[in-house]
């Protein structure tokens, strides 16, 4: 049980245009879900946080106009990349907890997205 | 949520025991210590966690000392698959929904020799 699935895996687009990723918990409700960016060589950066409902929480420096994030149901998170240029490329990471067990969470398997 | 500290690199055989260490000298009372790890363009496995006791399960073992300043990520038997980037992340526990995020360092990237 918990898995968490990424859609797609990988993605190129061209420079100017958006792109949705899908983050979805499979076999478990997830009341949050986290979406993260990790760059070449370095450690995961949370992006924002994302609460079944309700507005997400951005950390310092991460632009909400331009990573939209919609959590519309408990097993389903959509993080867009508006306008994407290319240092936007990267790779993205979400994450869930199931309801009930908060202090465990759950990587999905993520998606690369380059934009050239 | 406290600082840790961690090598960036170790190597062990395969079959051999990997010994992973920590420094978390600042953690706080209601602070546990998680481990996760990463494998090459996949996203992060949890591993185990804990608070002051020693904990095992079917992946790995976790030692913490008795003062929590530091603790050990103890795979048994090492295999290539082992080969990962292994986060240590301490993190008060929560008992509802809401912002709990892990904050991520630079990890220890362990490689696992045949």
């Amino acid at each position: 049980g918990a898995v968490v699935s990424q859609h797609p895996s990988w993605v190129i687009c061209k420079s100017g245009t958006s792109v949705k990723i899908e983050c979805r918990s499979l076999d478990f409700q997830a009341t949050t879900m986290f979406w993260y960016r990790q760059f070449p060589k370095q450690s995961l950066m949370l992006m924002a946080t994302s609460n079944e409902g309700s507005k997400a929480t951005y950390e310092q420096g991460v632009e909400k106009d331009k990573f939209l994030i919609n959590h519309a149901s408990l097993t389903l998170s959509t993080l867009t990349v508006t306008s994407a240029h290319p240092e936007d490329s990267s790779f993205y990471i979400c994450s869930a907890a199931k309801r009930g067990a908060y202090n465990e969470q759950f990587f999905g398997p993520g998606t690369r997205l380059t934009v050239l | 949520d406290a600082k840790t500290t961690q090598p960036p690199s170790m190597d062990c055989a395969e079959g051999r025991a990997a010994n992973l260490p920590c420094n978390h000298s600042t953690i706080s009372g209601n602070e546990y210590v998680y481990w996760y790890r990463q494998i090459h363009s996949q996203g992060p496995q949890y591993i185990i966690h804990g608070l002051k006791n020693n904990e095992t399960n079917e992946m790995a073992s976790l030692i913490i000392t008795e003062d929590r300043k530091s603790s050990t990520l103890i795979l048994p038997h090492a295999t290539l698959r082992d080969t990962a980037v292994y986060y240590c992340i301490v993190r008060v526990a929560v008992s509802g929904a809401g912002s709990y995020q892990l904050t991520f360092g630079k990890g220890t990237k362990l490689s696992v020799i045949p």
